[in-house]
């Protein structure tokens, strides 16, 4: 089965509110995650990453916390603006025995902000 | 910059066509890789290229040919695919320091119908 997925595929939030996507691991193993945002008819944009030897790491206005002892790792998003509408994925690196690796993305949530 | 960029934007083959997707990044990456996205779906890796070389094959069929001719190109040759390969192509780069905990890169896609 899929070792990264999310909790909730939709979620709803009022405009200036703030947001938290919550994605589950199963890979006890994996080391690298990443927060990718995807809009409508456009690739992946990176929006920010976590090595496992760290609990949280903030960019400007967004934080991504993990907790490796349940496998759980969360993107908050601050004061959310229409811009923020986007699918978010978390991802983690495949971590197959060095070398260049393929990422493996959690199923998304569809972040949806009400005016 | 962190651009890459992939030709053409939108693509329709028959299933009897040969056609070929294209992805240049100009960042100096090493590592380059092609996923598959279906609607509503996360991104699927499909292979992985490491200073040109072919270096995982997530079992795609050989209608698939990818082609790396040399460090800023990658291409994905395309013959005799099925309506079901209908999907958005995405093409991905990252440095490749050889840690495995690397940051990558998505171009737009491409946006492949097979009649």
């Amino acid at each position: 089965g899929e070792s990264v997925g999310l909790h909730l595929p939709t979620l709803s939030v009022q405009e200036g509110d703030n947001s938290i996507i919550n994605c589950a691991y199963s890979n006890s193993a994996s080391d690298y995650f990443i927060w990718y945002k995807q809009e409508s008819g456009k690739g992946p944009q990176f929006i920010i990453d976590i090595r496992s030897n760290m609990d949280k790491r903030q960019g400007q206005r967004v934080t991504v916390l993990l907790n490796k002892t349940v496998k759980h790792l969360s993107l908050q998003i601050a004061a959310t603006q229409p811009g923020d509408s986007a699918v978010y994925f978390c991802a983690e690196n495949r971590h197959s025995g060095g070398g260049a690796d393929g990422l493996t993305f959690g199923k998304g949530t569809h972040l949806i902000i009400q005016p | 910059d962190t651009e890459v960029t992939q030709t053409p934007k939108h693509l329709v083959m028959g299933m009897t066509n040969k056609k070929s997707l294209k992805c240049e990044q100009h960042m100096g990456h090493r590592a380059m890789y092609w996923y598959k996205q279906k609607a509503k779906k996360p991104p699927e890796l499909m292979f992985v290229y490491s200073y040109e070389k072919l270096s995982i094959n997530e079992s795609v069929p050989s209608r698939f040919s990818p082609e790396c001719p040399n460090s800023s190109l990658l291409n994905l040759h395309l013959h005799a695919l099925q309506p079901e390969d209908s999907a958005l192509y995405l093409c991905a780069s990252s440095l490749w320091g050889g840690v495995g905990q690397e940051t990558q890169y998505f171009g737009p896609g491409t946006r492949l119908l097979v009649l």
